[in-house]
């Protein structure tokens, strides 16, 4: 059974701190990674994939992956409150999107 | 108009109805998708059709019904639903075989069954 897990929060940061929201998975032949947004009874917009260890960075917007301790991780810098919303791993360990299995979601606060 | 739209965007519907959802995407993408979304419960996928083709469900009720006409459209049809089917739908698409193609998703349906 594959899974991803989420701390489902809420994690709650004061504005302009560092947000760091985390995933784990249990398939090691997992491929590729991506973060989506969710705000409150919206769809999950995409925010970026990453698929080779190490740093990925986009504007505010970082994902860090470990393949080696099945972790991949998004850092929010400066966070605004406008961030707020429920953040959602997704992982797919085929070149199928049907093969991509989505966390419970972590709920982040950015408190003004 | 861009990207993937979902009618209606609120459904409430008594068990006994028969009701259907409607996804068009304009992204022409090759593949689309029919997720369910509970509270406090990850994303569920229920079906995929690549090509027009149904390639994936995931045991899914059969008062779920599905249909794919075209590449760009995508029904889910509903008849005798329970309340526990209350539930944001979600219709995504993507371009399969492309390398790390996300998943985008339409605005859902907020369906609630009385």
């Amino acid at each position: 059974q594959k899974e991803v897990e989420q701390n489902s929060g809420p994690l709650s940061v004061p504005e302009g701190a560092i947000a760091s929201l985390n995933c784990t998975y249990s398939d090691r032949g997992s491929q590729s990674f991506f973060w989506y947004r969710q705000y409150s009874g919206k769809s999950p917009e995409l925010i970026m994939f990453i698929y080779s260890n190490g740093d990925k960075e986009d504007g505010r917007f970082t994902a860090q992956l470990n393949k080696a301790s099945q972790y991949v991780s998004l850092l929010i810098r400066d966070s605004q409150p406008s961030d707020s919303a429920t953040y959602l791993c997704a992982v797919k360990w085929g070149d199928s999107s049907y093969k991509l299995i989505f966390g419970s979601g972590t709920r982040l606060l950015v408190r003004p | 108009e861009t990207g993937v739209t979902q009618t209606p965007r609120h459904l409430v519907m008594g068990m006994t109805n028969k009701k259907s959802l409607k996804c068009e995407q304009h992204l022409g993408h090759n593949a689309m998708y029919w997720y369910k979304q509970s509270a406090k419960k990850p994303l569920e996928l229920m079906f995929v059709y690549s090509l027009e083709e149904r390639v994936e469900n995931n045991s899914v009720p059969s008062r779920f019904s599905p249909e794919c006409p075209n590449s760009s459209h995508l029904f889910l049809h509903l008849h005798t639903l329970q309340p526990e089917d209350s539930a944001l739908y979600l219709c995504a698409s993507s371009q399969e075989r492309t390398d790390h193609s996300p998943l985008h998703f339409g605005n859902g349906t907020r369906l609630t069954v009385t």
